[in-house]
């Protein structure tokens, strides 16, 4: 059981370039979540999901979009990377019911953008 | 919005020593958690409170949730090389925003062996 997987795991960019970063999870979780992680803001939400076709912005959600097609997906994109976008992303997840008892996260995808 | 104020934001003991962290909120929570990250990985769950003044233990830690709803602490008995890592709290309001937990901004510990 994989449970939360991030890929890629390290990515470099340029300023301006685009890209996305993949959240799959294989625990069948409605609720799908993606932070970021900066030194000292600990953990900051940016955007989240209740469920296929729903996504809604978060605490940080700007320079920012995401979309769930699949239950099991939650996509996050980078239009135009800035280097204030150079952080470490944590996709997490969990089921309706089990809100209470936590989330599962994935390892990380380590961001910088120069 | 709702914040979370934890401390110390780090400490370095020596192996042996105990470690109390905690966390405070200007709201009240229904649910505390605390978490731990190791170096290169993703947050993982220690310990999980629902009741206030609950008191749980997971092994060497023990945590506590505050009879006023407003804080916890989480206590690491006897330390060792491995409890290395950052520990975060974090507080849920199941039923509102989808219960989205709000986290602290971690306590980064060290263990000088």
């Amino acid at each position: 059981n994989a449970g939360v997987t991030q890929t890629p795991k390290f990515r470099v960019l340029k300023t301006g370039q685009s890209m996305t970063l993949l959240c799959a999870q294989d625990m069948n979780h409605e609720y799908m979540y993606w932070y970021r992680q900066d030194p000292g803001m600990g953990l900051r939400l940016i955007h989240y999901s209740v469920g296929e076709g729903t996504t809604a912005k978060g605490e940080v959600p700007d320079g920012y979009n995401v979309s769930r097609l699949k239950k099991q997906n939650f996509l996050l994109g980078l239009e135009s990377a800035a280097p204030s976008q150079t952080s470490v992303y944590f996709c997490a997840s969990t089921t309706r019911q089990g809100a209470i008892y936590g989330y599962t996260f994935g390892s990380g995808t380590r961001l910088t953008v120069v | 919005g709702q914040q979370l104020n934890q401390s110390p934001q780090s400490m370095f003991i020596q192996e042996g020593e105990d470690v109390s962290m905690n966390c405070t909120s200007s709201s009240i929570f229904n649910t505390w958690l605390w978490y731990k990250q190791e170096p290169g990985e993703g947050p993982v769950l220690l310990i999980a409170l629902y009741k206030a003044g609950e008191l749980t233990s997971n092994g060497r830690l023990t945590a506590q949730f505050g009879i006023t709803r407003k804080d916890s602490f989480l206590n690491i008995s006897a330390s060792i090389p491995s409890d290395v890592g950052i520990y975060f709290c974090a507080g849920q309001n199941y039923g509102g925003s989808q219960g989205n937990l709000i986290f602290g901004k971690g306590t980064k510990l060290s263990v000088k062996p």
